[in-house]
């Protein structure tokens, strides 16, 4: 069964640098996935955040992208979120997801099929 | 971008009711659509993908329909268990849009 678990400090200071690990378990990170990052503001939706292949080959939400990267550690089977420059928009909670597939070449059909439980991250002084 | 829109916005039903969900994407999808439930202080969980596709474990009750830049989930006969946040998402471009959500409150 895969299970992913985000971990990483839950206050962060504006202006600063949030991070998260999502250790993936029952799966390797080098398989055919995708590995995402999602969030959700307090009382507000879901927003994606982007993605990492295997070969470090990355997605990202234009609206993020500047302030944005994910990184992935074969060695440790987990990936990475980074976002700089944080303020007090950036608070919420961040779920970690595998992209599942199915299909066929030329037309597969992708979901996030596998979340972690996610992780509250504040950003305040 | 690409933008999702869910209507209506919250939706009020008793248990044992015919519900249906809109998702209306802003340019065509095809089928590239997935629906996920979400109760309080949990994660997401995959309903739909592929539009039409329910998820292995996810009751019958569950169904979706539509393509291009219209879908719908329905839920045919509604359970305790139903009563949650539903959003839509295109996984036809990237970024992988969700919808703004729809909450199922009980009557």
């Amino acid at each position: 069964q895969v299970q992913l678990q985000e971990s990483g400090p839950g206050l962060v200071k504006p202006s600063g640098t949030l991070s998260l690990t999502c250790g993936v378990s029952g799966d390797s990170i080098s398989s055919i996935y995708w590995w995402s990052w999602v969030r959700q503001p307090p009382g507000k939706g879901l927003e994606w955040i982007g993605e990492i292949y295997q070969s470090g080959t990355t997605n990202y939400n234009p609206s993020l992208k500047s302030r944005v990267t994910i990184s992935v550690d074969k060695s440790k089977n987990q990936f990475s979120l980074k976002l700089s420059s944080v303020t007090a928009a950036d608070t919420a909670l961040y779920y970690c997801a595998r992209k599942g597939m199915t299909g066929f070449v030329g037309q597969y059909y992708y979901y996030m099929d596998v979340w972690g439980k996610g992780t509250t991250v504040t950003v305040s002084s | 971008d690409i933008q999702m829109t869910q209507s209506p916005s919250s939706l009020s039903a008793s248990i044992g009711d015919r519900v249906t969900i809109s998702c209306r994407a802003s340019q065509s999808i095809s089928s590239h659509l997935n629906w996920y439930q979400q109760t309080p202080g949990k994660a997401p969980n995959l309903l739909i993908f592929a539009a039409s596709s329910l998820q292995s474990g996810v009751p019958s009750r569950f169904s979706g329909s539509g393509s291009g830049t219209d879908f719908t989930l329905t839920i045919s006969s509604l359970q305790p268990e139903d009563f949650a946040t539903y959003y839509c998402q295109q996984s036809y471009s990237i970024p992988h849009i969700f919808g703004q959500g729809t909450k199922l409150e009980i009557k």
